[in-house]
This record gives C-alpha cells, sequence and structure tokens, in this order.
C-alpha cells in the first residue's frame, strides 16, 4: 500500500546542530508539505513543493530548508537548531488533479526536542 | 492572512449525543473545506470534505457549508467515546493546493 513515512520518530537535539527529518511518500504526489503543530498554534506551514526542483517558504520558514530532488523525498533541514524549534513536525502530501476533494495525506510525524 | 478559528474547547458530550463543531474563515475565495480527526500522539486523518453550500453526510458524519457566512461545521451523531479527538478544520482556496488549518477543537464524549 501507498504510504508516507517520516523519520526519526524521536529526536533530541542539542541548540546549534544541524538536523535533517526525513519524509518519504509512495503515492507519487507531485505537492509535498512539512508542517509544525505547537499546542495553541495548530498546524503552521513551513516549506512546500509542487514537484521536483521546486520549493517555497511557507508561514514559518526561518531557520529551515528543504530541498526536492524526486518525487517521493522531500528532507527538511534546520541549519542551526533553537529552543523555539521544539515542536512536532509533519510531513504531508497530496495530487493535483484539479478537484476540489484533493486531500493532504500525512505522515505519523517526528517529534523534535532541542536542548 | 488567511484565518481559520475555532473554539479550542473542550467540548463535552455525552455518549450517544450529538457533537457540533464549528469553524469560521476569513478569505472569501476558499473553495474547498475538510475535517481531520487527530487522536493524541497521532497524525490528523481526513473525515470528509466539502465544497458546495448545504450538507454532505457520511455515516454519522455530516458537514455543513454556508459560504454566505463563511462558515463550516460538523456534526457528529450518536457520539462515542472513540470520538474523542482533536477535530482541525483545513480550508483551501481556489483549487490551489495549500491548506490553512485552524487551531483545531477537542472533543470529549463522556460514557
Amino acid at each position: 500500500d501507498a504510504e508516507i513515512t517520516q523519520s526519526p520518530r524521536h529526536k533530541i537535539t542539542e541548540t546549534g546542530r544541524q538536523v535533517t527529518l526525513a519524509c518519504h511518500q509512495t503515492w507519487n504526489h507531485n505537492n509535498m508539505f512539512w508542517y509544525r503543530q505547537d499546542l495553541g498554534h495548530g498546524l503552521r506551514l513551513i516549506h512546500y513543493s509542487y514537484g521536483v526542483q521546486d520549493t517555497n517558504k511557507g508561514e514559518v520558514s526561518d531557520g529551515y530548508s528543504v530541498s526536492r530532488s524526486n518525487t517521493e523525498d522531500l528532507p527538511l533541514t534546520l541549519e542551526s537548531a533553537a529552543s523555539s524549534q521544539t515542536s512536532v513536525y509533519f510531513c504531508a502530501s497530496s495530487e493535483s488533479l484539479g478537484d476540489p476533494g484533493d486531500t493532504q495525506y500525512f505522515g505519523p510525524g517526528t517529534r523534535l526536542t532541542v536542548l | 492572512q488567511k484565518e481559520v478559528e475555532q473554539n479550542s474547547g473542550p467540548l463535552s458530550v455525552p455518549e450517544g449525543a450529538i457533537a457540533s463543531l464549528n469553524c469560521t474563515y476569513s478569505d472569501r475565495g476558499s473553495q474547498s473545506f475538510f475535517w481531520y480527526r487527530q487522536y493524541s500522539g497521532k497524525s490528523p486523518e481526513l473525515i470528509m470534505f466539502i465544497y458546495s453550500n448545504g450538507d454532505k453526510e457520511d455515516g454519522r458524519f455530516t458537514a455543513q457549508l454556508n459560504k454566505a457566512s463563511q462558515y463550516v461545521s460538523l456534526l457528529i451523531r450518536d457520539s462515542q467515546p472513540s470520538d474523542s479527538a482533536t477535530y482541525l478544520c483545513a480550508v483551501r482556496d481556489n483549487y490551489g493546493q495549500n491548506f490553512v488549518f485552524g487551531p483545531g477543537t477537542r472533543l470529549s464524549v463522556l460514557p
């Protein structure tokens, strides 16, 4: 079955370190998204991609970067981790069928703690 | 800035009752509206979507949309303790691919 996976599921790191969170989907979806979820803020968009070599900044992109070299993967890099980046990170993907019901499907999430 | 608002709750209802979850949005250009359920420690999962004014039913769930009032709701009939979760409202505009999520409403169904 097609799916979307994230790794690691839990990560503890120190302030100032570079961290990369992996996202891999086998849906063959064009669109991929990274969100962070914090109490009181809901899901906030960090970066997104509509296809290979395409990346765009979302609402809370400062301190994060992504690259899209193939359809299946959109890794999220924290260049220099900060305590404010402690959060739960979700990757999502969707198809672009031009259908009003085009839906985003979520990975299981990565819980990141920055000490 | 496009905004989606929900009451954070918790909304408590007795088992077997109807739970009513509400969502308002700021962007009049919004076209499609999605309800996700998120259990504690899990990822959001889609319940249903709606894009036409009126009601849409799927089993025990009914989504209601009023574009003039910029309001969308989710009704859960015969609520069960297993429905206890946070419900996220998401809005997509003009057939674009990005969603804006509300903060979620926490529902507690009491046995």
